[in-house]
């Protein structure tokens, strides 16, 4: 079965600076992806960025990139110059492939960005 | 990227109604939609997967008669809450996956008075 964890419930950044996110997970496949995904107040879950397992290049979408160790099975998510908006729900979740690509999600992150 | 829209975005009900919650993906077709539960500052749980034409799959503990799933397009799942109790108060999360990715429906709240 596959798990996802989510080391820190809560974290605060001030306005600007740089915070990370852990994830950490356990699978017996080889090829796969991973997402993180953002859940603002309004609740809409947003995909924040994704990583293909067989891809070495980490994934980078503007001030968001990941960093990918798979031997380790680790999927941290950094946020460069935090902003206000990203003050959210952050989940790492993981596709069962066969399952309709069925997520499993980490418990979240709750993240403050502060002014 | 690809829609699904979710419908209503809250409901209020009485407890021993029932409660239909419509998930549809507007710019695709989507087999495979499935159903998530959210209780405060918690993550999303998995309650079942609906499938096109044929039974749903529930997760363990997930009541099958008090959750009802239909999905009998391509583009549209309903969640239907039997006789809900305040116990069943929460946020209902549809998603569909169009290739490697899972898109969500806005979500439902749920209370139940």
């Amino acid at each position: 079965a596959q798990t996802v964890t989510q080391s820190q419930p809560e974290m605060s950044v001030q306005e600007a600076e740089t915070v990370t996110l852990s994830c950490t997970y356990d699978t017996s496949e080889n090829n796969y992806y991973l997402f993180w995904y953002k859940q603002p107040p309004s609740r809409q879950m947003i995909l924040v960025i994704r990583q293909e397992a067989y891809k070495q290049q980490n994934a980078t979408e503007n001030r968001f990139s990941v960093n990918f160790q798979k031997a380790a099975k680790s999927f941290s998510l950094k946020i460069s110059d935090s902003q206000l908006g990203d003050t959210a729900m952050y989940f790492c979740a993981f596709p069962l492939f066969g399952a309709g690509n069925m997520l499993t999600f980490g418990g979240g992150t709750r993240l403050m960005v502060k002014p | 990227g690809a829609v699904v829209s979710q419908h209503p975005s809250w409901v209020i009900c009485k407890s021993g109604t029932s409660v239909k919650i419509e998930c549809r993906s507007l710019d695709f077709q989507a087999t495979t939609m499935f159903w998530y539960r959210q209780f405060p500052k918690q993550s999303l749980m998995l309650m079942a997967t609906s499938n096109e034409g044929s039974k749903a799959t529930y997760e363990q503990g997930v009541e099958k008669d008090k959750f009802l799933i239909n999905h009998a397009s391509l583009t549209l799942s309903t969640l239907t809450v039997t006789s809900a109790h305040p116990e069943d108060s929460s946020f209902y999360i549809c998603s569909a996956t169009l290739g490697t990715e899972a898109f969500f429906g806005q979500g439902t709240r749920l209370t139940v008075v």
